[in-house]
C-alpha cells in the first residue's frame, strides 16, 4: 500500500514566523502536491513537483514556497506565515501513467496566531 | 474560477436509501477521481475513472468528459458511510481540480 507520510501533524506558528511543512513518500512516485484544504473550497493546489529538483506552481502559490530535494521528499515552506494561512494541509504522490491515482498523507493542522 | 463545481454540499439520508452526488466541470477534463474523508481525516480514494462506469460494493460512479460531468451513487446507505466526499477533476499535467465536497450523514 502507498504510504505518504506528513509531519508535524499539528502546528501552531506565529506571524512573521517561518514554518516548514514535511512531505515524504515511499511509493517512489514522480509526482508529488501540496494542498490545502478550507471549508467550502475543497482542497487547492498550492505547489506541485514533477520530480527531485522540480517545482511548479499550482493556484494559489502566494506566500508559499515548496522545495523537492529528492524523490522521496517534498517541503512546503512559509516564510512569513500569516493569519490567513491558517488550513489543513495535504501531501500526495502519484504515477505518471495511465492511471493517475494520487495518494493522500493524513494531512497537516496549521494555525498561524 | 472554480474548475469544478460539487453538489449538494450537505446530504442528509436515512439508513437504506440513496442518492446520487454531482460535479459538474467547466472543462473537459481528462479523468475523475472520487475520494471519502476518513475519520483521520486522510483521503481515500473510492473511483478512478477516465470514462463510463464503475461500481464497488453500494457506490457507483460515472464519468461523461464529453458532457462534462461526474456522479457518485450510493444505495443502501449505511450508518458508517457518513462523512466528507470529494469529486476531483484531473486536468494537464496530472494536477487535480476538486470540488468543494459533500458533507453526508446517514441517519438511522
Amino acid at each position: 500500500e502507498a504510504a505518504v507520510t506528513q509531519s508535524p501533524r499539528n502546528k501552531v506558528a506565529v506571524t512573521g514566523g517561518k514554518v516548514t511543512l514535511s512531505c515524504n513518500q515511499t511509493n517512489n512516485h514522480n509526482n508529488m502536491y501540496w494542498y490545502r484544504q478550507d471549508t467550502g473550497h475543497g482542497l487547492r493546489l498550492i505547489h506541485y513537483s514533477y520530480g527531485a529538483g522540480s517545482t511548479e506552481k499550482g493556484d494559489i502559490p502566494d506566500g508559499y514556497k515548496a522545495s523537492r530535494p529528492s524523490q522521496e521528499n517534498f517541503s512546503l515552506i512559509l516564510e512569513l506565515a500569516t493569519p490567513s494561512q491558517t488550513s489543513v494541509y495535504f501531501c500526495a504522490s502519484g504515477s505518471w501513467g495511465s492511471q493517475n491515482t494520487l495518494y493522500f498523507g493524513a494531512g497537516t493542522r496549521l494555525s498561524v496566531l | 474560477g472554480d474548475q469544478v463545481e460539487q453538489s449538494p454540499s450537505a446530504l442528509s439520508l436515512h439508513e437504506g436509501t440513496g442518492s446520487a452526488l454531482r460535479c459538474n466541470f467547466t472543462t473537459t477534463m481528462r479523468a475523475v477521481q472520487w475520494f471519502r474523508k476518513n475519520s483521520r481525516g486522510s483521503l481515500i480514494n473510492l473511483f478512478y475513472l477516465a470514462s463510463g462506469t464503475k461500481e464497488n460494493g453500494r457506490l457507483k460512479s460515472a464519468f461523461d468528459s464529453k458532457e462534462r460531468y461526474s456522479t457518485l451513487h450510493i444505495r443502501d446507505a449505511q450508518l458508517e458511510d457518513s462523512g466528507t466526499y470529494f469529486c476531483a477533476a484531473e486536468g494537464n499535467y496530472n494536477v487535480l481540480y476538486f470540488g468543494s465536497g459533500t458533507k453526508l450523514t446517514v441517519e438511522p
